[in-house]
Parts: structure tokens; sequence; C-alpha cells
């Protein structure tokens, strides 16, 4: 199936641990994105590559590290977990940069952090 | 920062009814999407709207771009119990920006 894939759907840690989330997209899409949906279904941008080069960062903690070791692929590492973490993180890639371009998600990561 | 605001917030209605959800902002947009998501999954594109006050129709989904393109609606023509999920507007800005996302329209149908 062409889809964006990400790992783990869940993932439950406690305050002060580091954790990684991965996403895979075989669509041969160009750009990945790290969306961050909050507890209101607010769906707020984190990173942005293109071609594995990083093309958006918005404000967000040094904490969060975003690595693309190939273009299918942006995994998103997060050190030093805090409560305010806990969310629903979503990979998406589009075709291009664009940003008509349309957006394929992934089924999201739930983070809970105690 | 642009905003989208959505309304209603949320939206039950009965099998068969008819609704139009809402996209507004006071700023203008060179495109707007909508898109749908359901619990446990991703959002899923349903249309692009490029054109002041286009019309895009989607089997019994009806879109609209608003002529200024700062405003969008959705209507649903006798809805149904699979159209239950949360609507999503997104922005894209002048400038090479990000997409701006709505908070959401969460509907459910009822049978």
């Amino acid at each position: 199936d062409t889809a964006v894939s990400q790992t783990p759907k869940y993932l439950v840690t406690q305050m002060g641990n580091d954790k990684s989330i991965k996403c895979e997209q075989n669509l041969g899409h160009d750009t990945m994105y790290w969306y961050k949906q909050d507890s209101k279904k607010f769906l707020k941008i984190m990173f942005s590559y293109n071609n594995k080069e990083l093309i958006i960062n918005e404000t967000v903690p040094n904490r969060f590290s975003p690595k693309s070791p190939d273009k299918a692929h942006l995994n998103l590492h997060i050190n030093s977990l805090e409560l305010g973490d806990s969310a629903v993180y979503f990979c998406a890639s589009s075709p291009s940069g664009a940003y008509n371009s349309p957006l394929h998600f992934g089924n999201g990561t739930r983070l809970t952090v105690t | 920062t642009q905003l989208l605001e959505q309304s209603p917030q949320f939206l039950s209605i009965q099998e068969g009814e008819n609704l139009t959800v809402y996209c507004n902002s006071s700023s203008v947009f060179s495109s707007l999407q909508w898109y749908r998501q359901e619990p446990g999954e991703g959002p899923v594109l349903l249309v692009t709207v490029v054109t002041g006050g286009e019309v895009k129709k989607l089997k019994r989904l009806t879109f609209q771009f608003g002529d200024a393109r700062k405003d969008s609606s959705l209507h649903i023509t006798a809805a149904q119990p699979g159209d239950t999920g949360l609507y999503l507007c997104a922005g894209e800005p002048y400038g090479n920006t990000p997409l701006v996302f709505g908070k959401g329209t969460r509907l459910s149908v009822i049978a």
C-alpha cells in the first residue's frame, strides 16, 4: 500500500525521558513534515524537510530534533520530555514544497507523558 | 498571525439532514484546503479551492471559496453516518508560508 506510515502508534513515557518517532513514506514525495495536534485538535506545523533539507522550523523547543536520513524518511527525536509534550504527532508528505500541494498524513502517534 | 475560525465547533444531526460548516478569516489566502479526520487516523484531503468564488462538488459535498478569498464553506446534502468526522480547513497564506489550520468542526451524523 502506498502510504505515510509512522511508528509507534502509542507512546507512554515519563517526564525527562528521550523518545523517537519514526516516519516513512513510499509515495515518492519530496517534502515531509511533522505536525502536532493538541487536545483541542489544533494542528500546528513543527518542521518541514524538502529532499532531506530542513526548510521550516517553527518555534519548537530545541528538545525536538528532526532527522531525515533520506527523502523517504523523517524521524522525530524528543529529549527531556515534558508534560506539555503530550499530544498526537502527525507525519505528512507532499509532492512538492509548494503549500497548496496536498498533504498526505500518517495515522499519528499519540504521545502521553506522565 | 493569520487565523482560521471554524464554526460550529460541534454539530450533531440526524441522517438525511443537510448542513453547512464555515471557515472564516480576516486574512486573504491564495488557496484553501478541506480535510476530514476520523478518530485514530490522520486528516485526509477532500478538496483544494484556488479561485475566489470557486465552487467544487464532491458527491454530496459542496465546497465554496469566498469571492474575497477570506472564507469558505462546506455544505453536505443528505448527511450519512459515514460523514461523521472532524472537518478541518487549511489556508495557504501569500508569501510562501506554511498552511494555517482551523480548529475543526466535529460532525456526528446519527442513524
